[in-house]
Protein backbone atom coordinates (compact mmCIF):
# COMPACT_ATOMS: atom_id res chain seq x y z
CA UNK A 1 0.00 0.00 0.00
CA UNK A 2 1.39 3.52 -0.98
CA UNK A 3 1.90 5.38 2.42
CA UNK A 4 3.30 8.44 3.24
CA UNK A 5 4.27 8.85 6.98
CA UNK A 6 5.85 12.04 8.65
CA UNK A 7 7.09 12.66 11.70
CA UNK A 8 6.74 14.54 13.96
CA UNK A 9 3.35 14.90 14.46
CA UNK A 10 4.05 18.19 15.75
CA UNK A 11 6.82 20.41 16.56
CA UNK A 12 7.67 23.68 18.43
CA UNK A 13 11.26 25.52 18.71
CA UNK A 14 12.73 28.62 19.69
CA UNK A 15 13.24 31.50 17.33
CA UNK A 16 16.26 30.81 16.02
CA UNK A 17 16.96 27.21 16.32
CA UNK A 18 17.12 25.00 13.40
CA UNK A 19 14.94 21.76 13.50
CA UNK A 20 14.81 18.77 11.11
CA UNK A 21 11.39 17.15 9.73
CA UNK A 22 11.04 13.55 8.72
CA UNK A 23 9.03 12.27 5.54
CA UNK A 24 9.23 7.72 5.11
CA UNK A 25 7.60 6.60 1.87
CA UNK A 26 6.49 3.32 0.92
CA UNK A 27 5.00 4.33 -2.83
CA UNK A 28 6.13 2.75 -6.18
CA UNK A 29 6.84 4.09 -8.60
CA UNK A 30 8.46 6.42 -7.79
CA UNK A 31 8.63 10.15 -9.67
CA UNK A 32 9.42 13.08 -7.58
CA UNK A 33 8.77 14.23 -3.57
CA UNK A 34 8.10 17.19 -2.80
CA UNK A 35 7.56 19.51 0.81
CA UNK A 36 5.03 21.88 0.70
CA UNK A 37 4.43 24.78 3.54
CA UNK A 38 0.59 25.12 4.49
CA UNK A 39 -0.15 28.34 6.50
CA UNK A 40 -3.37 28.17 9.04
CA UNK A 41 -5.82 29.93 6.62
CA UNK A 42 -4.20 28.86 3.05
CA UNK A 43 -3.65 26.48 0.84
CA UNK A 44 -0.27 24.46 0.83
CA UNK A 45 2.51 25.94 -1.08
CA UNK A 46 5.74 23.96 -2.97
CA UNK A 47 8.84 24.86 -1.14
CA UNK A 48 11.52 22.06 -2.82
CA UNK A 49 10.90 19.01 -5.51
CA UNK A 50 13.53 15.87 -5.80
CA UNK A 51 13.64 13.63 -8.18
CA UNK A 52 14.91 10.10 -8.09
CA UNK A 53 18.49 10.93 -8.84
CA UNK A 54 18.88 14.48 -6.31
CA UNK A 55 19.66 14.03 -2.67
CA UNK A 56 19.40 17.71 -1.76
CA UNK A 57 17.71 20.71 -2.50
CA UNK A 58 17.68 24.03 -1.01
CA UNK A 59 15.26 27.12 -0.93
CA UNK A 60 16.46 29.77 1.26
CA UNK A 61 16.78 28.32 4.89
CA UNK A 62 14.68 25.29 3.78
CA UNK A 63 17.03 22.51 2.72
CA UNK A 64 15.25 19.42 1.75
CA UNK A 65 17.21 15.81 1.30
CA UNK A 66 16.21 12.55 -0.30
CA UNK A 67 17.40 8.87 0.23
CA UNK A 68 15.60 6.83 -2.84
CA UNK A 69 17.37 3.73 -1.17
CA UNK A 70 15.92 3.78 2.23
CA UNK A 71 12.85 6.11 1.02
CA UNK A 72 13.72 8.62 3.28
CA UNK A 73 13.21 12.12 2.90
CA UNK A 74 13.88 15.09 5.51
CA UNK A 75 13.60 18.94 5.47
CA UNK A 76 15.95 20.62 7.39
CA UNK A 77 14.74 24.47 8.75
CA UNK A 78 17.77 26.80 9.63
CA UNK A 79 17.59 30.24 12.04
CA UNK A 80 13.58 29.20 12.19
CA UNK A 81 11.65 32.25 12.45
CA UNK A 82 7.89 33.29 13.47
CA UNK A 83 7.05 32.99 10.05
CA UNK A 84 8.10 29.53 9.73
CA UNK A 85 5.07 28.71 11.88
CA UNK A 86 3.22 25.79 9.60
CA UNK A 87 2.62 23.12 8.37
CA UNK A 88 4.85 20.75 6.65
CA UNK A 89 3.26 18.12 4.32
CA UNK A 90 5.42 15.40 2.06
CA UNK A 91 4.18 14.44 -1.11
CA UNK A 92 4.90 11.65 -3.27
CA UNK A 93 4.28 11.94 -6.95
CA UNK A 94 3.97 8.41 -8.42
CA UNK A 95 3.52 9.71 -12.27
CA UNK A 96 1.22 11.78 -14.00
CA UNK A 97 -1.00 13.15 -11.04
CA UNK A 98 -1.43 10.50 -8.83
CA UNK A 99 0.16 11.71 -5.63
CA UNK A 100 0.38 10.47 -2.16
CA UNK A 101 0.43 13.23 0.68
CA UNK A 102 1.45 12.96 4.30
CA UNK A 103 -0.61 14.23 7.31
CA UNK A 104 1.76 16.84 8.14
CA UNK A 105 4.32 17.98 10.44
CA UNK A 106 2.36 21.22 12.46
CA UNK A 107 5.21 23.19 13.65
CA UNK A 108 4.89 26.11 15.93
CA UNK A 109 7.87 28.76 16.29
CA UNK A 110 8.07 30.66 19.74
CA UNK A 111 9.48 34.25 20.80
CA UNK B 1 -1.29 34.90 -4.24
CA UNK B 2 -0.92 31.75 -6.05
CA UNK B 3 -3.52 32.57 -8.45
CA UNK B 4 -6.31 30.11 -7.53
CA UNK B 5 -9.24 31.83 -6.04
CA UNK B 6 -11.88 30.01 -4.09
CA UNK B 7 -15.62 30.97 -2.77
CA UNK B 8 -16.57 30.99 -0.08
CA UNK B 9 -13.88 31.18 2.42
CA UNK B 10 -16.31 29.67 4.82
CA UNK B 11 -19.51 27.61 4.39
CA UNK B 12 -22.29 26.56 7.44
CA UNK B 13 -25.04 24.13 5.89
CA UNK B 14 -27.63 22.27 7.24
CA UNK B 15 -28.06 18.10 6.38
CA UNK B 16 -30.95 19.07 3.98
CA UNK B 17 -29.50 22.24 2.20
CA UNK B 18 -27.75 22.39 -1.36
CA UNK B 19 -24.52 24.72 -2.10
CA UNK B 20 -22.03 25.26 -4.19
CA UNK B 21 -18.33 25.77 -3.65
CA UNK B 22 -16.23 27.78 -6.69
CA UNK B 23 -12.92 27.82 -7.75
CA UNK B 24 -11.28 29.63 -10.48
CA UNK B 25 -7.22 29.57 -11.58
CA UNK B 26 -5.94 32.65 -13.39
CA UNK B 27 -2.23 30.80 -14.43
CA UNK B 28 -3.92 29.42 -17.39
CA UNK B 29 -3.17 25.98 -16.49
CA UNK B 30 -5.34 23.05 -17.86
CA UNK B 31 -5.94 20.75 -15.11
CA UNK B 32 -7.95 21.67 -11.93
CA UNK B 33 -8.47 19.47 -9.09
CA UNK B 34 -10.53 18.84 -5.92
CA UNK B 35 -9.23 17.93 -2.52
CA UNK B 36 -10.71 17.44 1.09
CA UNK B 37 -8.38 18.15 4.13
CA UNK B 38 -9.48 16.64 7.29
CA UNK B 39 -8.24 17.28 10.89
CA UNK B 40 -4.61 15.92 11.65
CA UNK B 41 -5.37 13.81 8.22
CA UNK B 42 -3.63 13.64 4.31
CA UNK B 43 -5.10 15.42 2.16
CA UNK B 44 -7.86 13.12 0.17
CA UNK B 45 -7.89 13.70 -3.98
CA UNK B 46 -11.44 13.82 -4.57
CA UNK B 47 -11.83 14.51 -8.66
CA UNK B 48 -9.21 15.80 -11.25
CA UNK B 49 -10.46 17.68 -14.62
CA UNK B 50 -7.90 17.76 -17.71
CA UNK B 51 -8.99 20.34 -20.43
CA UNK B 52 -12.82 20.50 -18.83
CA UNK B 53 -12.79 16.74 -19.10
CA UNK B 54 -13.12 14.60 -15.38
CA UNK B 55 -9.95 11.97 -15.76
CA UNK B 56 -10.67 10.88 -11.77
CA UNK B 57 -13.49 10.37 -9.26
CA UNK B 58 -11.84 8.87 -6.27
CA UNK B 59 -14.56 6.55 -5.18
CA UNK B 60 -16.40 9.79 -4.15
CA UNK B 61 -20.12 9.86 -2.92
CA UNK B 62 -22.66 10.94 -5.18
CA UNK B 63 -23.65 13.80 -2.76
CA UNK B 64 -20.52 15.66 -3.73
CA UNK B 65 -21.06 16.68 -7.85
CA UNK B 66 -18.00 18.41 -9.96
CA UNK B 67 -18.55 20.59 -13.09
CA UNK B 68 -15.89 21.97 -14.89
CA UNK B 69 -17.55 24.24 -17.51
CA UNK B 70 -14.25 25.35 -18.75
CA UNK B 71 -10.65 25.24 -17.57
CA UNK B 72 -10.32 28.00 -15.73
CA UNK B 73 -13.51 27.41 -13.36
CA UNK B 74 -14.46 24.53 -11.44
CA UNK B 75 -17.52 23.95 -9.19
CA UNK B 76 -18.77 21.25 -6.59
CA UNK B 77 -22.09 20.88 -6.09
CA UNK B 78 -22.89 19.66 -2.56
CA UNK B 79 -26.68 18.76 -1.46
CA UNK B 80 -27.48 16.05 1.48
CA UNK B 81 -24.38 16.31 3.16
CA UNK B 82 -23.37 14.66 6.05
CA UNK B 83 -21.24 15.74 9.25
CA UNK B 84 -18.56 14.06 8.73
CA UNK B 85 -18.40 16.22 5.55
CA UNK B 86 -17.08 18.41 7.51
CA UNK B 87 -13.43 19.81 6.48
CA UNK B 88 -11.33 22.08 4.27
CA UNK B 89 -11.87 22.07 0.91
CA UNK B 90 -8.84 22.48 -1.39
CA UNK B 91 -9.10 23.83 -5.30
CA UNK B 92 -5.84 23.27 -6.97
CA UNK B 93 -4.66 23.65 -10.43
CA UNK B 94 -1.72 22.23 -12.37
CA UNK B 95 -0.37 22.98 -16.28
CA UNK B 96 -1.97 19.23 -17.43
CA UNK B 97 -1.63 15.77 -15.97
CA UNK B 98 0.47 14.88 -18.53
CA UNK B 99 3.88 14.99 -16.87
CA UNK B 100 5.22 13.15 -13.87
CA UNK B 101 4.74 15.72 -10.69
CA UNK B 102 3.65 18.65 -12.29
CA UNK B 103 3.31 21.43 -9.49
CA UNK B 104 -0.29 22.02 -8.19
CA UNK B 105 -1.24 25.59 -7.28
CA UNK B 106 -3.71 25.60 -4.27
CA UNK B 107 -6.57 28.08 -2.90
CA UNK B 108 -6.86 28.99 0.03
CA UNK B 109 -9.49 26.44 0.40
CA UNK B 110 -13.47 26.76 1.44
CA UNK B 111 -13.92 25.97 5.31
CA UNK B 112 -17.08 23.63 5.32
CA UNK B 113 -19.48 22.92 8.43
CA UNK B 114 -22.16 20.51 8.12
CA UNK B 115 -24.35 20.98 11.03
Amino acid sequence: KNQVEQSPQSLIILEGKNCTLQCNYTVSPFSNLRWYKQDTGRGPVSLTIMTFSENTKSNGRYTATLDADTKQSSLHITASQLSDSASYICVVNTGGFKTIFGAGTRLFVKA
Amino acid sequence: ETGVTQTPRHLVMGMTNKKSLKCEQHLGHNAMYWYKQSAKKPLELMFVYNFKEQTENNSVPSRFSPECPNSSHLFLHLHTLQPEDSALYLCASSQDVEAGGREQFFGPGTRLTVL
